[in-house]
This record gives C-alpha cells, structure tokens and sequence, in this order.
C-alpha cells in the first residue's frame, strides 16, 4: 500500500504564475483534503472532495481550486499566484467525509518568488 | 483562525522523561486529534479522543480531555530521541472540519 501520493515535492513558482498540485489517496479511501500550512503554523483547512464534488471550504479565495476524479485522485490548482502562497501543501485522505483518521501526504513544498 | 491552541510552543527535555503538551480549543467538537509532524512534511495521526471520552491511551502515549474546560493534554512517557518533533492537535468541529493550532514543538535531548 503506497499511502497517500502527491506530487511534485517541490515547486519553484513566480507571482502571477499559475500552479497544479496532485494527490493520490491511500487505497480504499474516497475523500481528499487540501491543507495549507505556512512555516511554523499549523495546517489550514482549503476544501475536500468527496464524489467528485467540493463538499467543504475553508477561508481561501476562489484562486484555490480543486477537482477529485474519478479514481479519486485529486489536484489543486492555485492561480495568480502571491508570494504569500508560498508553504506547504499537504493533501489527507480519509474514508468517508466524516474524520476518524486522516492520512497525509508528505507535501509539497510551493515557493512563490 | 486557528482554534486550537497548543501550550507550550516548544518543550526540551531529557531523554526518559515524561512530556505533556496542552490544546485550549473554542468551538463544540465531535472529537480532538493528536498529529506528529517530522521536520515540517507529512503528518501522521497518533490519537483520536470522542467528546464523550475523558482518557485514551495508546503505547507511550496518553490522551486526556476535558469538555468544560475546553482543553485537552498529550502525555508521552519515557521518550526517546525519536519523539522529537512537532505535536498538533486538531479538532473536529460540528461540521466535521478538522480545525488544528500552531503545534508544540517538541526536542528530546540524548
């Protein structure tokens, strides 16, 4: 079992850029989460999808977008990139909405410069 | 914003002694969640605790909450040199958004 799948593992972006981050969840699992977490804070919820559709929003703007697909796979695209964008993007997986246990990627880390 | 909110930002101890980390929370919870994190990548769960649980316990660690204080504590016992990392609670509200604070960064000393 491969766990939880993202990449890239790292990114080197320029403001105004646009960027798409994947995920590939735990097998058995049919819903993925998107957190943003800045240097020494913790995770920021962004949405999650469950059945191909966002089920929850955090408190991003609409430059943060997502798509699950079929295979429950998942990306997350932010467009217009701000140099404040720059963290790491962490992608969960879960069975179900409901969260018992989540499993986390290792991340992918987004410099905007 | 951050709900939780993990007491004390960082901890340095001995190894083999005991480390309690702290999460005052806001907001009515279906259930808290420690994490570990290792050098700022991906994190794993070590403990679910229900709003109806009081204590949990799992190997070297240990989970106490307590509803009307809003606040929950993470016990490791006897730890090791591997312990050191960032420890994050997360909580997950009434409309199952799991909500996390800023961490406890924990340093175990050979």
């Amino acid at each position: 079992d491969a766990g939880v799948t993202q990449s890239p593992t790292h990114l080197i972006k320029t403001r105004g850029q646009q960027v798409t981050l994947r995920c590939s969840p735990k097998s058995g699992h049919d819903t993925v989460s998107w957190y943003q977490q800045a240097l020494g804070q913790g995770p920021q919820f962004i949405f999650q999808y469950y059945e191909e559709e966002e089920r929850q929003r955090g408190n991003f703007p609409d430059r943060f977008s997502g798509h699950q697909f079929p295979n429950y796979s998942s990306e997350l695209n932010v467009n217009a990139l701000l140099l404040g964008d720059s963290a790491l993007y962490l992608c969960a997986s879960s069975a179900g909405q409901v969260h018992t246990e989540a499993f986390f990627g290792q991340g992918t880390r987004l410099t905007v410069v | 914003s951050q709900q939780g909110e993990e007491d004390p930002q960082a901890l340095s101890i001995q190894e083999g002694e005991n480390a309690t980390m702290n999460c005052s929370y806001k907001t009515s919870i279906n259930n808290l969640q420690w994490y570990r994190q290792n050098s700022g990548r991906g994190l794993v769960h070590l403990i679910l605790i229900r709003s109806n649980e009081r204590e949990k316990h799992s190997g070297r660690l240990r989970v106490t909450l307590d509803t009307s204080k809003k606040s929950s504590s993470l016990l490791i016992t006897a730890s090791r040199a591997a312990d050191t990392a960032s420890y994050f609670c997360a909580i997950e509200d009434s409309n199952y958004q799991l909500i996390w604070g800023a961490g406890t960064k924990l340093i175990i000393k050979p």
